[in-house]
Order: structure tokens, then C-alpha cells, then sequence
């Protein structure tokens, strides 16, 4: 099993606020994928990182992958509370179509 | 427009009393992938079709079986169901490109055991 550790566990923060959550391995990753699952509901993808030093922008969300292919990050700027949820990274495994996902941050934005 | 479906949303079940749970998807993808998630608890994947090939994961209970009988359904069989085995079960799809794994979840079916 390759494992995904993601830090934070919990974070709660005021609206308005910046904020990183880390996900990290000690395999390298074809690609990961961030996303964001509501109470009750399934995961929704936000972005896949594939290159190696990889930056992309979703609006108030940045997403990084490290150099190496083991780690990823996600900063939001400004956070609303309308980002409240649970977020989640998953990499590919070695064998092909096995996604493992990390165990996540929960993230509350109060207004 | 719901594109991977689950059914039922919610499942109540007695113990010991086998379950079986549903997933559709219109999108052709051909893989196929049950999670079980618990509360505060990432989803731990408990099989995947690629294609017809079945991939069990080592710590997957025996208790645990899964049908595919065409590229559109997929079921999960709870043989024997204990009250340990309550939690949210996902199922999801992807196409399965070359380095890119993205996938697709259906709602969740919440199972509970009584």
C-alpha cells in the first residue's frame, strides 16, 4: 500500500484567513488529485497534478506538486466559509487504476 | 445529470442479514472502484475493476464480494453484515488514462447495521 499522510488532520479557521494543507508520501505519484467531499456526500474532484514541480490555480485555490512526485500542497487564500469541508489527496498506485486517498483534512471556515 | 448512481442513498440492514448495494454510470469508464468510509476516516478502497479484471485488496474482509456484470453496474455484496461494517460505502469510475487517474463518485450509499 502506498500511503498518502495529509496535515493538517483538523483545521479551523475565521473567514477571510489563509490557509496550506500538506499531503505527503514516500512513493512517487504518476499523478495526485485533490479533492473535496461534503458531509453525506461523494468526493468531488477540484484538480489532478501531474509534472513534477506542477502549479496550478483554481480561483482561491493553489495547487503544488513536488518536485520529486511524493508531495503535494494546497493553499487557499482567503478563506469563506463556503470552503468548509473535508479535503482529500489520492495518488495512483503501482497497479494502474488503483486510487488510494489520503486520509484527509476537515476544514471549517466560521464566519 | 448524475453520472455515477448509487442506490439506495441509505440502507438499513439487520445483522447477519446479507446486503447488497448498486452503482451505475453512464459515463463508459472502465474502471470501477468500491470505498468504504467511516466517520472522520479517509475512504479505504475495497476493490476495483479494470475492465472485467477483478482487483481485490489484501485487507479487503471476505465478507466483501463484488459483481460486474457489464461496464455500467457494479454491486457490492455484504454477505454477512456486522455492526462493524456500518459506514458510507462510495463507488467511483474512471477512464484510466496514462498518468492520469481521475475519478468520478456517486453519491454514497450509508449503510447502516441493526
Amino acid at each position: 500500500t502506498q500511503l498518502l499522510e495529509q496535515s493538517p488532520q483538523f483545521l479551523s479557521i475565521q473567514e477571510g484567513e489563509n490557509l496550506t494543507v500538506y499531503c505527503n508520501s514516500s512513493s512517487v505519484f504518476s499523478s495526485l488529485q485533490w479533492y473535496r467531499q461534503e458531509p453525506g456526500e461523494g468526493p468531488v474532484l477540484l484538480v489532478t497534478v501531474v509534472t513534477g514541480g506542477e502549479v496550478k490555480k483554481l480561483k482561491r485555490l493553489t495547487f503544488q506538486f513536488g518536485d520529486a512526485r511524493k508531495d503535494s500542497s494546497l493553499h487557499i487564500t482567503a478563506a469563506q466559509p463556503g470552503d468548509t469541508g473535508l479535503y482529500l489527496c489520492a495518488g495512483e498506485g503501482s497497479t494502474l487504476g488503483r486510487l488510494y486517498f489520503g486520509r484527509g483534512t476537515q476544514l471549517t471556515v466560521w464566519p | 445529470d448524475a453520472m455515477v448512481i448509487q442506490n439506495p442513498r441509505y440502507q438499513v440492514t439487520q445483522f447477519g442479514k446479507p446486503v447488497t448495494l448498486s452503482c451505475s454510470q453512464t459515463l463508459n469508464h472502465n474502471v470501477m472502484y468500491w470505498y468504504q468510509q467511516k466517520s472522520s476516516q479517509a475512504p479505504k478502497l475495497l476493490f476495483h475493476y479494470y475492465d472485467k479484471d477483478f482487483n481485490n485488496e489484501a485487507d479487503t474482509p471476505d465478507n466483501f464480494q463484488s459483481r460486474r456484470p457489464n461496464t455500467s453496474f457494479c454491486f457490492l455484496d455484504i454477505r454477512s453484515p456486522g455492526l462493524g461494517d456500518a459506514a458510507m460505502y462510495l463507488c467511483a469510475t474512471s477512464r484510466v488514462d496514462r498518468g492520469d487517474t481521475e475519478a468520478f463518485f456517486g453519491q454514497g450509499t450509508r449503510l447502516t447495521v441493526v
